[in-house]
């Protein structure tokens, strides 16, 4: 059964530092790997999709990285600004020889952003 | 193109009430998921329907139960509410299923309240 753990559960900058979220997973055998945004009390915004063939993926001040072999991924955050703050969540999607087919996520990393 | 959208929003329910939930998914997309998000749980999956026919379920009781239509719109139901069954339900779409290249879109959630 996929595990997914995000470390730390809070995290605390001040404006402009750059930063790394991590993510780890039990199971290497997946799909992809998606990065989600969640402002309270809303739905979840994707970010970043990581095939599994890949290695990394960029989108603007985002880039995303993935390790199978490890086991993890990491969210790295350019020049944070405080509209950045939000929960931050990974998921992997599972593949199995029974086309199971479903997101096991993180229980994330809320992020805040000091102006 | 519209995003995945849910309605209700937002209710409120009595123990041993029934509720259902409705979503949209965006459009050309044929596989709906539906997840449950607690504080204390996180973000767990329940079921994905594709082509109107349930693919996987997670593990969560028979009175959770969903439909999938022509259109792909789906609708998942709760029966004899509990206490615990509060929570955001959210409901997400994929063009495909079984694809390093399938990402996940989300809605903004219902927000059920069981009292």
């Amino acid at each position: 059964k996929q595990e997914v753990t995000q470390i730390p559960a809070a995290l605390s900058v001040p404006e402009g530092e750059n930063l790394v979220l991590n993510c780890s997973f039990t199971d290497s055998a997946i799909y992809n790997l998606q990065w989600f945004r969640q402002d309270p009390g809303k739905g979840l915004t994707s970010l970043l999709l990581i095939q599994s063939s890949q290695r990394e993926q960029t989108s603007g001040r985002l880039n995303a990285s993935l390790d199978k072999s490890s086991g993890r991924s990491t969210l790295y955050i350019a020049a944070s600004q405080p509209g950045d703050s939000a929960t931050y969540l990974c998921a992997g999607n599972p593949y199995s020889g029974a086309g199971s087919y479903q997101l096991t996520f993180g229980k994330g990393t809320k992020l805040s952003v000091i102006p | 193109k519209a995003g995945v959208t849910q309605t209700p929003r937002y209710l409120i329910k009595t123990r041993g009430q029934q509720v259902t939930l409705s979503c949209s998914p965006i459009s050309g997309h044929r596989s709906v998921s539906w997840y449950q998000q607690t504080p204390g749980q996180g973000l767990q999956f329940l079921f994905e329907y594709f082509s109107e026919t349930q693919r996987n379920k997670g593990n969560f009781p028979g009175r959770f139960s969903g439909r999938q239509f022509s259109n792909s719109r789906s609708e998942m139901n709760v029966s004899t509410l509990e206490l615990g069954d509060s929570a955001l339900y959210l409901c997400a779409s994929s063009l495909r299923r079984g694809s390093s290249y399938n990402e996940q879109f989300f809605g903004p959630g219902t927000r059920l309240t069981v009292l």
